[in-house]
């Protein structure tokens, strides 16, 4: 069964504290996406993970993707109240059937971060 | 352009009324999804195209019928909605091929009384 998880589901941080949220998958797949939601919003598009290896960073957010221990890692450092919103990874599974991708999602990490 | 844009933002509609959701985008993708996102859960895919072709359909029930007139254009008609299926509707389009990424609209809250 093709699974998404990420943990934790929910996360209560201080400003200026560091954290990191996880995402398992369980089939094959080449890139991993990270998206943020803010309540009643719409998914921005946050990170494209292409390779295993890769780091990508912007502010405050940094993602890292293992492809062959099929993990990624969102690392938030120094948090900030305007980061808190709930956080999705999403994959692409490679041996999907279709012509056409089906992006799975992990439940999401809802992350608070208070002064 | 590097937007891709629904309409109506919020609709409230009776379970005998039809009414179609929109959604358009100009970046020459020619892959185009909706999705269906209930309160605290991950969006949930209902179709795809691809080439305006139905290329997936996730066993959505037939009162939900897409329609892809042209490459930037994406439709979802509605019919006889129950209330469970109040949600928020988002369109997203991409490049085709496996694995690009996706652009997502602002979504359409739906409300179905």
């Amino acid at each position: 069964e093709l699974k998404v998880e990420q943990n934790p589901l929910f996360l209560s941080m201080q400003e200026g504290k560091n954290y990191t949220i996880y995402c398992n998958y369980s089939t094959t797949s080449d890139r991993l996406y990270w998206y943020r939601q803010d309540p009643g919003k719409s998914l921005e598009s946050l990170f494209v993970l292409l390779s295993n290896g890769a780091v990508k960073q912007e502010g405050r957010l940094m993602a890292s993707l293992d492809t062959k221990a099929r993990l990624s890692t969102l690392h938030i450092t120094a948090a900030v109240h305007d980061l808190s919103a709930t956080y999705f990874c999403a994959v692409v599974p490679l041996n999907y059937g279709g012509s056409q991708g089906n992006l799975i999602f992990g439940k999401g990490t809802k992350l608070s971060v208070k002064p | 352009d590097t937007e891709v844009t629904q309409t109506p933002k919020h609709l409230v509609m009776g379970m005998t009324n039809k009414k179609s959701l929109k959604c358009e985008q100009h970046m020459g993708h020619r892959a185009m999804y909706w999705y269906k996102q209930k309160a605290k859960k991950p969006p949930e895919l209902m179709f795809v195209y691809s080439y305006e072709k139905l290329s997936i359909n996730e066993s959505v029930p037939s009162r939900f019928s897409p329609e892809c007139p042209n490459s930037s254009l994406l439709n979802l008609h509605l019919h006889a909605l129950q209330p469970e299926d109040s949600a928020l509707y988002l369109c997203a389009s991409s490049q085709a091929g496996l694995s690009y990424e996706q652009y997502f609209g602002p979504g359409t809250r739906l409300t179905v009384t």
